[in-house]
């Protein structure tokens, strides 16, 4: 079944302790991304990549890092969490190339952070 | 880049049809429109896309006008399961990100 997996699920912890979040796809997709989504915000991009090695800043990268070191995985490290991530992040994946019919985006289930 | 308008929420009576409608006056003429829904807190969720044709796959139906300045999501039959907020894109930022503002809440009764 293809599908996005994102680990783990829910996610408690306490400020300044290192943590990473992964994110799977087994579409062969070139593209991944992160979100996060907070009320009153709507869903925001964090960081993305176009492919093995490439990534990029979205609309809220302060705070987090990437990497993308194979094309199926994707995690979003957080070096040091504070409080204000805590939110709903969300990995998402599609084929490379823009417009028409390869925009279609695939989510994973949402991975939910507190952090105290 | 192209903006929409949706209406911030709807209600549908379970077995009837669900028409959801978007504004997109200044989508360009090769952007497609793409439908969008989230079931709370679940991972948004891909339904349909078009660009001129009327579309139709296995969970709704895309209308979208001659001028392509709107365009109506259809869901068929309702069911409980399609409470959702549906959102309508017409474009993606640089990084590809897709611009879900707020969407339309759809509550589906029994």
């Amino acid at each position: 079944e293809a599908q996005v997996t994102q680990n783990p699920r829910y996610l408690i912890t306490v400020t300044g302790k290192k943590l990473t979040v992964t994110c799977s796809q087994n579409m062969n997709h070139e593209y991944m991304s992160w979100y996060r989504q907070d009320p009153g915000l709507g869903l925001r991009q964090i960081y993305y990549s176009m492919n093995v090695e490439v990534t990029d800043k979205g609309d809220v990268p302060e705070g987090y890092k990437v990497s993308r070191k194979e094309k199926r995985n994707f995690p979003l490290i957080l070096e040091s969490p504070s409080p204000n991530q805590t939110s709903l992040y969300f990995c998402a994946s599609k084929t490379g190339g823009q417009g028409g019919e390869t925009d279609t985006q695939y989510f994973g289930p949402g991975t939910r952070l507190t952090v105290l | 880049d192209a903006k929409t308008t949706q209406p911030p929420s709807m209600d549908c009576a379970e077995g009837r049809a669900a028409n959801l409608p978007c504004n997109h006056s200044t989508i360009s003429g090769n952007e497609y429109v793409y439908w969008y829904r989230q079931i709370h807190s679940q991972g948004p969720q891909y339904i349909i896309h078009g660009l001129k044709n009327n579309e139709t796959n296995e969970m709704a139906s895309l209308i979208i006008t001659e001028d392509r300045k709107s365009s109506t999501l259809i869901l068929p039959h309702a069911t409980l399961r399609d409470t959702a907020v549906y959102y309508c894109i017409v474009r993606l930022n640089s990084g590809y990100a897709l611009n879900f503002g707020k969407g339309t809440s759809l509550l589906v009764t029994p």
